[in-house]
């Protein structure tokens, strides 16, 4: 079965904290990728990262950093001195050949970040 | 902006109604993809479009119906409406890179549909 779980249901932190938000997958495909978007209180989702199961190097972006550890079938995202306009709901996301499921993004349930000043 | 346009942004309507949302993918894109959000089943993957044919199905009812026109634009069907079928739906656009699971999809802003 494939499942992408996000414990943390919501987090809240104090601006300039750093944070990490947990993303556990499950798949039996070789080949995967994984995806981290954000969806702010007004609703859209952003694309902010996107890493395939071949490639285990940490990335960073600005504040924004992912560490993906194929042994323990995690991929983390920490966000550096957070900021208020950090505040929204996290997605982890899997995706796969698997069964003709081409198109299929499966989600997370989300992390809701709230930074506070 | 993802530059994937939905509209109508927002949608109020009675049981058994029926609604279209539309979705404009971005320019090039000839990959469309339907989602739904919900507070209980979270994002879930309806159906999948490339170039005006189907492409992948996900968890999409009987009652619910897309297509994807020669313009690539696609408008996605829910007929027989349900209380339970309130929901923001997404759609979401990718280019052909020809690795289909390593696409990355544009979201629209979404469609907030309330059925009373």
């Amino acid at each position: 079965a494939q499942k992408v779980t996000q414990a943390q249901t919501e987090i809240s932190v104090v601006e300039k904290e750093d944070v990490t938000l947990d993303c556990v997958y499950e798949t039996r495909d070789t080949t995967y990728y994984l995806f981290w978007y954000k969806q702010p209180p007004s609703g859209e989702l952003v694309f902010l990262i996107r890493r395939n199961s071949f490639d285990e190097q940490n990335e960073i972006s600005g504040r924004y950093s992912w560490n993906f550890q194929k042994s323990t079938s995690s991929f983390n995202f920490t966000i550096t001195a957070s900021q208020v306009v950090d505040s929204a709901v996290y997605f982890c996301a899997l995706k796969t050949d698997y069964g003709g499921s081409q198109g299929n993004l499966i989600f997370g349930k989300g992390t809701k970040l709230s930074v506070k000043p | 902006d993802s530059g994937v346009t939905q509209t109508p942004k927002h949608l109020i309507t009675a049981t058994g109604q029926r609604v279209t949302l539309r979705c404009s993918p971005r320019s090039g894109d000839l990959s469309v993809y339907w989602y739904q959000q919900s507070l209980d089943q979270g994002l879930q993957f309806l159906i999948q479009y490339y170039n005006g044919e189907e492409r992948a199905k996900g968890n999409i009812l009987e009652r619910f119906s897309a297509q994807q026109f020669p313009d690539l634009h696609s408008e996605l069907n829910l007929s027989s409406l349900e209380l339970g079928d309130s929901a923001l739906y997404f759609c979401a656009s990718s280019p052909w890179t020809g690795e289909a699971a390593n696409e990355k999809l544009f979201f629209g802003s979404g469609t907030q549909l309330s059925v009373l």
